[in-house]
């Protein structure tokens, strides 16, 4: 048990498709993150919501689209996603805004075809 | 911004023996910079952290340290063992409840030889 879940583990989905990324926090943290991570980049940044306002939106297409109802859940909603947004999605949290240990899930292994 | 760079991408040793990984960053106000260590399917979990006040940490097998004049830090893990496989990936960054985000490494490929 990380303290974080995500669901669904791996995901495949059309471009035309509609999914969501589901993330839970057990620990009480009031911030949430969504990385994406590609193979030999670096972890990329992608949003950011702390007490549940998005405080950050990393230039992310519009077709990425989060959603925050609490502090303890984040979503992730897709449509009309490309072939390179196939990649890792992974969620953190943290205590506070950008302070201390990011906790990550295990993540959403994502493929578009 | 902040801009990290890592080496190397991979590292093979043989159990036992000892293994560095080292980064540099651009942004001298960066004052927190932590590992994460990624196994197999799992996400990244912090091993080891240090802030800028100090130029050393060690914690059982593991040591970090930091040239803030050279702006690099480096992770040390000593008689390493096949379960130190994964990927390990170093951060830089000033988070003081502000909007300075963590910048993160591309990452290292550790594989330890039984």
């Amino acid at each position: 048990e990380t303290g974080v879940t995500q669901t669904p583990r791996h995901l495949v989905m059309g471009m035309t498709n509609k999914k969501s990324l589901k993330c839970e926090q057990h620990l009480g943290h009031n911030a949430m993150y969504w990385y994406k991570q590609s193979a030999k980049k670096p972890l990329e940044l992608m949003f950011v919501y702390n007490f549940k306002e998005q405080t950050e939106n990393n230039s992310v297409p519009s077709r990425f689209s989060p959603e925050c109802p609490n502090s303890s859940h984040l979503f992730l909603h897709l449509h009309t996603l490309q072939p390179e947004d196939s990649a890792l999605y992974l969620c953190a949290s943290s205590q506070h805004f950008w302070t201390g240990e990011l906790f990550f899930g295990e993540g959403s292994r994502l493929t578009v075809l | 911004g902040e801009n990290v760079e890592q080496h190397p991408s991979t590292l093979s040793v043989q159990e036992g023996d000892s293994a560095v990984i080292k980064c540099t960053y651009s942004d001298s106000a960066s004052n927190y910079f932590p590992w994460y260590k990624q196994e197999l399917g799992k996400g990244p979990q912090l091993i080891i952290d240090i802030r800028s006040n100090v130029g050393e940490k060690k914690d059982q097998r593991i040591a970090v340290t930091l040239n803030k004049t050279a702006k690099h830090f480096s992770l040390h893990i000593t008689e390493t063992q096949p379960e130190d496989s994964a990927v390990y990936f170093c951060a830089a960054g000033r988070p003081q409840g502000g909007s300075e985000k963590l910048v993160f490494g591309k990452g290292t490929k550790l594989t330890v030889n039984p």
